[in-house]
């Protein structure tokens, strides 16, 4: 089954501690993206990648990183920086020409 | 700021009754507009979605009317069912921004029996 997979499902992390979030798709889509959804809020868009080995920065970038060495992974990294980390995180993807994006089941990360 | 603002926060429905969901946009660069619904501890998934070349679009029981004057458009579900119940949210990008999307604020839509 084609789709996008994000692990883990419920991710507790301390406060000053860096933790990653693992999407991958087996789309065979060029563009991937991760977007942030807090209640009432909607969701808004933190980084996104178009091509392998490079990604720009979405409205709400600060205190996260990304890599993408892989058409297929686009893993995030929620730093100590981010100082309201508690939120479900929600990755997507594209292909090239298409405006479509398909969401992957999202990680709730909370901090304790 | 909201680049997309969508209204009610909330709705309560009866089965069989028609739901009402209203998004606009001030972005006049914007020409894709998805609406997109999500059940409780899962991602989005794309429901139905209109260009503005056309005023309507309609798959089901879903509806997408779109009034591209007044940077305006809604979605109707006509004779709502208790599993329709979940939050919609709107959304709009760009031909060119390879599916970037903003998103409404959502609307919590409850169907009772």
């Amino acid at each position: 089954d084609g789709g996008i997979t994000q692990s883990p499902k419920y991710l507790f992390r301390k406060e000053g501690q860096n933790v990653t979030l693992s999407c991958e798709q087996n789309l065979n889509h060029d563009a991937m993206y991760w977007y942030r959804q807090d209640p009432g809020q909607g969701l808004r868009l933190i980084y996104y990648s178009q091509i392998v080995n490079d990604f720009q920065k979405g409205d709400i970038a600060e205190g996260y990183s990304v890599s993408r060495e892989k058409k297929e992974s686009f893993p995030l990294t929620v730093t100590s920086a981010q100082k309201n980390p508690t939120a479900f995180y929600l990755c997507a993807s594209s292909i090239r020409q298409g405006i479509e994006a398909f969401f992957g089941q999202g990680t709730r990360l909370t901090v304790v | 700021q909201q680049q997309v603002k969508q209204s009610p926060q909330s709705l309560i429905v009866q089965k069989g009754g028609i739901s009402i969901i209203n998004c606009a946009y001030e972005n006049t660069a914007f020409d894709y507009f998805p609406w997109y619904q999500q059940f409780p501890g899962k991602g989005p998934a794309l429901l139905i979605a209109i260009r503005p070349d056309v005023s309507e679009k309609k798959e089901g029981r879903f509806t997408i009317s779109f009034n591209k004057s007044a940077k305006q458009f809604s979605l109707h579900i006509m004779d709502s069912q208790p599993g329709d119940s979940a939050t919609y949210f709107c959304a709009a990008s760009r031909a060119d921004s390879w599916g970037k999307l903003q998103f409404g604020a959502g609307t919590q839509v409850v169907v009772t029996p």
